[in-house]
C-alpha cells in the first residue's frame, strides 16, 4: 500500500458526460501527478500540482482540468467525455517539488470507462 | 520532448535466471531514470532509480546500469522468482517531476 488513495476505482459513463476522480496524497506529500494509461498511448503525464499550485504539464487535454486543495487532495474533472478518454488514470504523489526526483508513489488507479 | 524506448515487450525467463530490460532516451538533458513494478490492477512502485553521475546501481537482486553517451540504461534482475513476474516501465526524466514512460515489459518467471 503506497498510502496514495484514489476514488472511486471504476467508473462507467457515457459519452459527452463529466466525471471527476479524485486523490489524496501521501501524508505530508505535498506534490500531485496525475497520469492516464492506455493500451496505445501507455503511462503518459497529464499534470503536476505542488502546495496547491500548477507546477508542470504533460500531454493534458484542454477538456481535462485539475486542482489541489488546500487540504492537498487532488481533483481530475474530464469533460466532453469520447470513447478514446478510457483508460486508467493514476494519481502519484511526492514529497517536495519534484525537482531532484523524488520518489512518486503511486495509488491504486480509477478504471475509466466510457461508452 | 523526451523519447524514451524499452525492449522487449514481453519477457520470459526460467526461475533462478537473470532478466534484462533495456531502454534509451533521446535527450542528453535527461538526469533522473527511475524504474517501476506494476503488478495486474494496481499502480506502479519504484523498485529502483538512478541519476545521470552515477552509472551503476544495485539493491540486492535489482540493478541498473546508465550510459549516458549511448542514451541507454537497462534494469538486471538477478535470481529470478515467480513474484518478479509483473510489468516493468523504465522512465526518464530532464526535469526531475515529468516523466517520460516506456512502453513496459511483460515479465514471466516460469517455476
Amino acid at each position: 500500500d503506497s498510502g496514495v488513495t484514489q476514488t472511486p476505482k471504476h467508473l462507467i459513463t457515457a459519452t459527452g458526460q463529466r466525471v471527476t476522480l479524485r486523490c489524496s496524497p501521501r501524508s505530508g506529500d505535498l506534490s500531485v501527478y496525475w497520469y492516464q494509461q492506455s493500451l496505445d498511448q501507455g503511462l503518459q503525464f497529464l499534470i503536476q500540482y505542488y502546495n496547491g499550485e500548477e507546477r508542470a504539464k504533460g500531454n493534458i487535454l484542454e477538456r481535462f482540468s485539475a486542482q489541489q486543495f488546500p487540504d492537498l487532495h487532488s481533483e481530475l474533472n474530464l469533460s466532453s467525455l469520447e470513447l478514446g478518454d478510457s483508460a486508467l488514470y493514476f494519481c502519484a504523489s511526492s514529497a517536495s517539488s519534484g525537482r531532484r526526483g523524488d520518489t512518486q508513489y503511486f495509488g491504486p488507479g480509477t478504471r475509466l470507462t466510457v461508452l | 520532448g523526451e523519447n524514451v524506448e524499452q525492449h522487449p515487450s514481453t519477457l520470459s525467463v526460467q526461475e533462478g535466471d537473470s532478466a534484462v530490460i533495456k531502454c534509451t532516451y533521446s535527450d542528453s538533458a535527461s538526469n533522473y531514470f527511475p524504474w517501476y513494478k506494476q503488478e495486474l490492477g494496481k499502480g506502479p512502485q519504484l523498485i529502483i532509480d538512478i541519476r545521470s553521475n552515477v552509472g551503476e546501481k544495485k539493491d540486492q537482486r535489482i540493478a541498473v546500469t546508465l550510459n549516458k553517451t549511448a542514451k541507454h540504461f537497462s534494469l538486471h534482475i538477478t535470481e529470478t522468482q515467480p513474484e518478479d513476474s509483473a510489468v516493468y516501465f523504465c522512465a526518464a526524466s530532464i526535469t526531475g517531476n515529468q516523466f517520460y514512460f516506456g512502453t513496459g515489459t511483460s515479465l514471466t518467471v516460469i517455476p
